[in-house]
């Protein structure tokens, strides 16, 4: 079945240091999201990519999408300790209509050090 | 304000227990989703429904059950038959007709089998 595969699971940097976190499906993907939850939380939305090789911005935040649309990266430049929580992404399930049938990858739990 | 309302927060169950964790959402959303978080790995999906009175297995349905009587509940069913039911449950929903699968999640219900 589908697996979506995400590195590293733990990562620490200290604050003001970059921070990338790795996503690799086994199949294509129509689209790939994002989502963070920070500790004692809930998931919470961050962006959607749709296109081969798209790359977006948010703040300190940069989204990649492959040209294979299998693998995606987000880069957090010079974090802050807001940033703490894990990253999650999330590939549509193979087949069917309902768009909310993802796939999450394991995550990547971002710790920052002041 | 619109958004998903999960309870119990905590709940306690003994083995051979059955338990219903209850979710609603106020954002007039079609498509309900009922996902399962242990620590360390990623969100997998117990159940979803598209419309009312009509339901999908996900990934790990066994020992689950849900209903969709009306658009704006989606209450799951712990089971007895679960095996291994302590987890984290995160109720989601999402839009239908476009292409998005944008989930918003709820604050999640935390179930310890004693």
């Amino acid at each position: 079945g589908q697996q979506v595969m995400q590195i590293p699971q733990y990562q620490h940097v200290q604050e003001g240091e970059d921070f990338t976190t790795y996503c690799n499906s086994s199949t294509t993907l129509s689209n790939i999201q994002w989502y963070k939850q920070r500790p004692g939380g809930h998931p919470v939305f961050l962006i959607q990519l749709v296109k081969s090789g798209e790359v977006k911005k948010q703040k300190r935040l940069t989204f990649q999408f492959g040209e294979a649309k299998k693998n995606s990266s987000l880069h957090i430049t010079a974090t802050q300790t807001t940033d703490v929580g894990t990253y999650f992404c999330a590939g549509p399930k193979a087949g069917g209509t309902s768009y909310g049938k993802l796939t999450f990858g394991q995550g990547t739990i971002l710790t920052v050090h002041p | 304000d619109g958004g998903i309302t999960q309870s119990p927060k905590y709940l306690f169950r003994k083995e051979g227990q059955n338990v219903t964790l209850s979710c609603e959402q106020n954002l007039n959303h079609d498509a309900m989703y009922w996902y399962r978080q242990d620590p360390g790995q990623g969100l997998r999906l117990i159940y979803y429904s598209q419309i009312v009175n009509d339901f999908q297995k996900g990934d790990i349905a066994e020992g689950y059950s849900v209903s969709r009587e009306k658009k704006e509940s989606f209450p799951l069913t712990v089971t007895s038959a679960q095996k291994n039911p302590t987890a984290f449950y995160l109720c989601a929903s999402s839009r239908t007709g476009d292409n998005t699968g944008e989930l918003f999640f709820g604050e999640g219900s935390r179930l310890t089998v004693l």
